[in-house]
């Protein structure tokens, strides 16, 4: 059965650090994953997704990476901003037939002006 | 291109009432996902839907939850004789194909039963 973990479970930085989330899952076996992000009372907002094929994948100041054989994934944020403060989500995929998502259970950040 | 749409945003149920919650995907999106988010927990899959049928209800529980997706109008899930466990937020997403398509999430329904 696949579990998905994130650590930390919150994360408080003050402005303009560069941060990493980890993201480990149990079954390497994956068709993708996603991270998401969750503002507090609204829906998820994805992020970037990487292919089980795929080292890593950028988004401006985001980076993702995918160890596949080790189960694990980082998101690094660079030059972090208050606008980041959110609870950073993310998600595996089993196999492409079904659009079936594993979520960890989130890393809350705080970003201090 | 609107969002996933789901309505309400807020819905209040005294215990043993039925709820309904509905969710239009994106225009030109096929496949719909439910999955719930408890208090102090992460989303967890409900079931996966196309036009008319139920794909995957692994996540559903056997009793009083329902979903459907109807040829036209939006999906539903239905949670008959609500009780307070069930309180928590209910996100329904949509893909235009199964694939490598990214999931895009409506923004909740918070249900709320006293």
């Amino acid at each position: 059965k696949q579990e998905v973990t994130q650590i930390p479970a919150a994360l408080s930085v003050p402005e303009g650090e560069n941060l990493v989330l980890n993201c480990s899952f149990t079954d390497s076996a994956i068709y993708n994953l996603q991270w998401f992000r969750q503002d507090p009372g609204k829906g998820l907002t994805s992020l970037l997704l990487i292919q089980s094929s795929q080292r890593e994948q950028t988004s401006g100041r985001l980076n993702a990476s995918l160890d596949k054989s080790s189960g694990r994934s980082t998101l690094y944020i660079a030059a972090s901003q208050p606008g980041d403060s959110a609870t950073y989500l993310c998600a595996v995929r089993r196999d492409g037939n079904t659009g079936k998502l594993i979520f960890g259970q989130g890393t809350t950040l705080q970003v201090k002006p | 291109n609107a969002g996933v749409m789901q309505n309400p945003r807020h819905l209040v149920r005294r215990r043993g009432q039925e709820a309904r919650l509905r969710c239009s995907p994106m225009k030109g999106h096929s496949h719909v996902y439910w999955y719930r988010q408890l208090p102090e927990e992460g989303l967890k899959f409900m079931v996966y839907l196309q036009k008319e049928n139920i794909i995957d209800e692994s996540g559903m529980p056997k009793e009083r939850f329902s979903a459907e997706f109807p040829k036209e109008g939006p999906s539903i899930l239905r949670i008959q004789q609500v009780v307070r466990g069930d309180s928590a937020a209910y996100f329904c997403a949509s893909s235009p194909l199964t694939g490598n398509e990214k999931l895009f999430f409506g923004s909740g329904t918070q249900l709320s039963v006293l």
